[in-house]
């Protein structure tokens, strides 16, 4: 069974430029997760989805973040006009179910995404 | 969800059982307590989860108290390459899915 991909690992980009993160969830998830990790910090939730649903965006910062999940294809994280403090890595998790907390959460090996 | 307390870091010989301590004295009656482990430049790892019982399984074993205010985390024979951050995270049962990671144990296993 293939785990969570994301992709690509490492991802380059200029200030001002966008910045586009991609999670393949395990083979039968249908929810998803996404965390930043600043160096040196621990994981901090950002946004939960479901296919095609926001359900709980409480960690996206308000503005230049945006993240879907269509009903065909992987999930999308989208970062506009990128500045440095963004550089960090981004990780991704599926579960199978949701709403229950002995749901368990598989990660992503993460995209670093440095800002020059 | 409860907050959870861990050692910054701790040591422990190859080979040798490493137990790792976190501290949730506000756990609530429906909130789970689950451990994962990040090992460098790495995805967090799924290691074991339980409510109020013990739990083992391939990789580790989770005791947790009767009164569910800490719990230990046991590796019985650790390698180097146990050498991680370990979390211990609890979590209730609503439709809130998001994992709160605090700083963890960095749990360095030296030959």
């Amino acid at each position: 069974n293939a785990g969570v991909m994301q992709n690509p690992r490492h991802l380059v980009r200029r200030r001002g430029q966008e910045a586009r993160l991609r999670c393949s969830p395990m083979k039968g998830h249908s929810h998803v997760y996404w965390y930043r990790q600043l160096p040196e910090e621990g994981l901090k939730f950002m946004v939960y989805l479901q296919k095609e649903n926001i359900i709980d965006e409480s960690g996206m910062p308000k503005e230049r973040f945006s993240a879907e999940f269509p009903k065909e294809g992987p999930s999308i994280l989208r970062i506009q006009q990128v500045v440095r403090g963004d550089s960090a890595a981004y990780f991704c998790a599926s579960s199978q179910t949701g709403g229950l907390a002995k749901n368990i959460q598989y990660f992503g090996a993460g995209t670093r995404l440095s800002v020059l | 969800d409860a907050k959870t307390t861990q050692p910054p870091s701790m040591d422990c010989a190859e080979g040798r059982a490493a137990n790792l301590p976190c501290n949730h004295s506000t756990i609530s009656g429906n909130e789970y307590v689950y451990w994962y482990r990040q090992i460098h430049s790495q995805g967090p790892q799924y290691i074991i989860h339980g409510l109020k019982n013990n739990e083992t399984n391939e990789m580790a074993s989770l005791i947790i108290t009767e009164d569910r205010k800490s719990s230990t985390l046991i590796l019985p024979h650790a390698t180097l390459r146990d050498t991680a951050v370990y979390y211990c995270i609890v979590r209730v049962e609503d439709n809130n899915n998001d994992m709160r990671f605090g700083a963890g144990t960095r749990l360095t296993v030296k030959p």
